[in-house]
């Protein structure tokens, strides 16, 4: 069965990088876009980007452009989230999420654990 | 960039129909999902394709869309459907994914 197994909770000091992983397993992880959200605590969920790994296509959503990078290791079948600059407000459970299907607006069929990151002085 | 509405909170009694909608810019022209969260857990899909219901989620559950609003329908509530519900969509013109902002669910 599909798996998403991510990396585990982070503190991290305001301007440092944190740095989140998504082992993915149970599916061919070529095929599949993996897109990751994150949700502040009593906030909504907020989309971040996605990364598709057959050809290294990645978008990501304006809000985080200019400090996030999404990237993959194929071998490791797995997905990273770097998040750059941190602020206070990053303070949140991010997750992973693998597409449902081939298309171009599948859902996200399934989910990764979350990893905390709190941002604290 | 594109925008989805939802109401912060729909209160409904055990049994009873409980209607989220989830308001956009010609909504109905778009593909709508689903999401179930519960307190410190991961969303789960119980709608997608606006009305297509995945494997393992019960038949109260339907979703339709149409104009500027899509809507989520649990039928016979039961008190394990307390929880958020998220629609989302995929705005073709930008390539972005979009949740909407959330309702609350309390079952009375």
């Amino acid at each position: 069965q599909v798996q998403l197994v991510q990396s585990g909770a982070e503190v991290k000091k305001p301007g440092a990088s944190v740095k989140v992983s998504c082992k993915a397993s149970g599916y061919t992880f070529n095929n599949f876009a993996i897109h990751w959200v994150r949700q502040a605590p009593g906030q909504r969920l907020e989309w971040m980007g996605r990364l598709l790994p057959f050809n290294d296509y990645i978008k990501y959503s304006p809000k985080f452009q200019d400090r996030v990078t999404i990237s993959r290791d194929t071998s490791a079948t797995t997905v990273y989230m770097e998040l750059s600059g941190l602020k206070f407000e990053d303070t949140a459970v991010y997750y992973c999420a693998k597409d449902l299907d081939l298309t171009g607006d599948s859902p996200l069929g399934d989910w990764g654990q979350g990893t905390l990151v709190s941002v604290s002085s | 960039s594109y925008l989805l509405t939802q109401p912060p909170s729909v209160s409904v009694a055990p049994g009873k129909t409980a209607r989220i909608s989830c308001g956009g810019a010609d909504i109905g022209t778009k593909t709508v999902h689903w999401y179930q969260q519960k307190p410190g857990q991961a969303p789960i899909l119980v709608i997608s394709y606006d009305r297509d219901r995945p494997s393992g989620i019960p038949e109260r559950f339907s979703g339709s869309s149409s104009g500027n609003t899509a809507t989520l329908t649990i039928s016979r509530v039961e008190a394990e459907d307390e929880a958020d519900y998220y629609c989302q969509v995929w705005d073709r013109s930008s390539d972005l994914r979009v949740f909407g902002t959330g309702t609350k669910v309390f079952v009375l």
